[in-house]
């Protein structure tokens, strides 16, 4: 049993590159998460999806977009990488909502130079 | 709005010594709660929650109790090992609102 999966693992973009981070879940959880890790900050919400075919945007939107391509996938896309991107990103899932256990992917590091 | 404080980090402590992580939570009305463990190289995991008053929340030997009168939810284990090393989140969730994070302790256990 996989749980939640991530790819890549690690990243390297030059300012103004595109990149998409993948996510999925093997769990039949309806609602998923992707949430952004810095220093001393904590995690933050980027977006969130309560279910297939719903987005919705979280506390640090900004820069991002994101897709629920279907149940077990949730991919997150930056447009037009900027040095304050440079975070590791974290995939999430909960069977419905946040009230629910959220079960984590490993995370993505990405840097932006 | 809803918002946690956590013991800053880092935390260095002998195998075998007794660890407490202060954690203290603002929030509109009767929060859920929860730790969260960081291993390094991974994601969360869930470690253990507490959803009211007076619940104790345990897993692993680690304990929390809620305790509403001081808005806190304090992280405890008896003896540690050098396997506890990790961040530790603590966090909340109030109704549908998102799950809101503290910054984390990172966690050092020395042989």
């Amino acid at each position: 049993n996989a749980g939640v999966t991530q790819t890549p693992k690690f990243q390297v973009l030059k300012t103004g590159q595109s990149m998409t981070l993948q996510c999925a879940q093997d769990m039949n959880h309806n609602s998923m998460y992707w949430y952004r890790q810095d220093p001393g900050m904590g995690l933050r919400l980027i977006y969130y999806s309560a279910s297939e075919g719903t987005t919705d945007k979280g506390e640090v939107p900004n820069g991002y977009n994101v897709s629920r391509l279907n149940k077990r996938e949730f991919s997150l896309r930056l447009e037009s990488a900027a040095p304050s991107q440079t975070s590791v990103y974290f995939c999430a899932s909960s069977e419905a909502g946040h009230t629910d256990t959220q079960y984590f992917g490993p995370g993505t590091r990405l840097t932006v130079l | 709005g809803n918002s946690v404080t956590q013991m800053e980090g880092p935390v260095t402590l002998s195998e075998e010594a007794f660890l407490t992580i202060n954690c203290t939570y603002t929030a509109t009305g009767y929060p859920s709660l929860f730790w969260y463990v960081q291993y390094p190289g991974e994601g969360l995991q869930l470690l253990l929650k507490a959803t009211k008053a007076d619940d104790k929340g345990s897993n692993k030997g680690f304990e929390a109790t809620y305790r509403k009168e001081t808005t806190s939810f304090h992280l405890e284990k008896g003896s540690v090992q050098v396997s506890d090393s990790a961040v530790y989140f603590c966090a909340l969730i109030f109704g549908n609102e998102k799950l809101t994070f503290g910054t984390g302790t990172r966690l050092t256990i020395i042989p």
